[in-house]
């Protein structure tokens, strides 16, 4: 099955400065890839998605590149604020299918 | 939308009991599923299904059964409660997988003695 790594597991950054989150994967069928938000006591929250059709896609502060060849996507968040402080989870998944595999999180702290 | 939700939020079990997690969503979502949150190893996939009366096994089926009768609810049983069933449980749903986004619910922490 497919299996995903993500790292870091504990990222700090200074209010204002960008935080970098890495995920690879093993599946080359693996051709959707979903980033979570999870806040202190709540489920996970779609962030931000791409496909493997796409190189990169952003959305205001939030962007994701996915490298096929490499088998590696990531998570960049730009100007972060003390409320992006959460854990953060990828996943990946072979699109139409129905078995999403996350990585182990990412828990990141803003610091004012 | 109430949206996704789960009861009980806590339960304490002791080895061997058994207890049904209970999830139903308000979406008209025909996949749901459920997963299990440990430290460290992120959220793992235990059983899913795509439509009432259909369902499958995820990635750590064992010691869980699921049935899913209606559209709106997907329960998940624990027949034996072992020790290493302690851990947060999600239920998660979306309009039909793939590539739609999955709205978890709050969550249920259980822990077996």
């Amino acid at each position: 099955g497919e299996n995903v790594e993500q790292h870091p597991s504990t990222l700090s950054v200074q209010e204002g400065d960008s935080a970098v989150i890495k995920c690879t994967y093993s599946d080359s069928a693996s051709n959707y890839f979903p980033w979570y938000k999870q806040e202190l006591g709540k489920g996970p929250q779609l962030i931000i998605d791409i496909r493997s059709n796409v190189g990169e896609k952003k959305d205001q502060r939030i962007a994701v590149t996915l490298n096929k060849t490499a088998k590696h996507f990531s998570l960049h968040i730009t100007e972060t604020q003390p409320e992006d402080s959460a854990v953060y989870f990828c996943a990946a998944s072979a699109g139409g299918g129905n078995q999403f595999y996350f990585g182990t999180g990412t828990s990141l702290t803003v610091i004012p | 939308n109430a949206g996704v939700t789960q009861t009980p939020k806590f339960q304490v079990l002791k080895t061997g009991q058994s207890m049904t997690l209970q999830c139903a969503q308000d979406m008209n979502h025909e996949y749901m599923s459920w997963y299990r949150q440990d430290p460290g190893m992120g959220l793992r996939l235990i059983h899913y299904s795509v439509g009432a009366g259909i369902t499958d096994q995820g990635e750590v089926p064992n010691g869980y059964n699921v049935s899913r009768s209606t559209t709106e609810d997907f329960p998940l049983r624990l027949l034996s409660a072992a020790p290493s069933q302690t851990s947060v449980y999600f239920c998660a749903s979306s309009y039909s997988g793939g590539y739609n986004e999955q709205f978890f619910g709050p969550g249920t922490r259980l822990t077996v003695l």
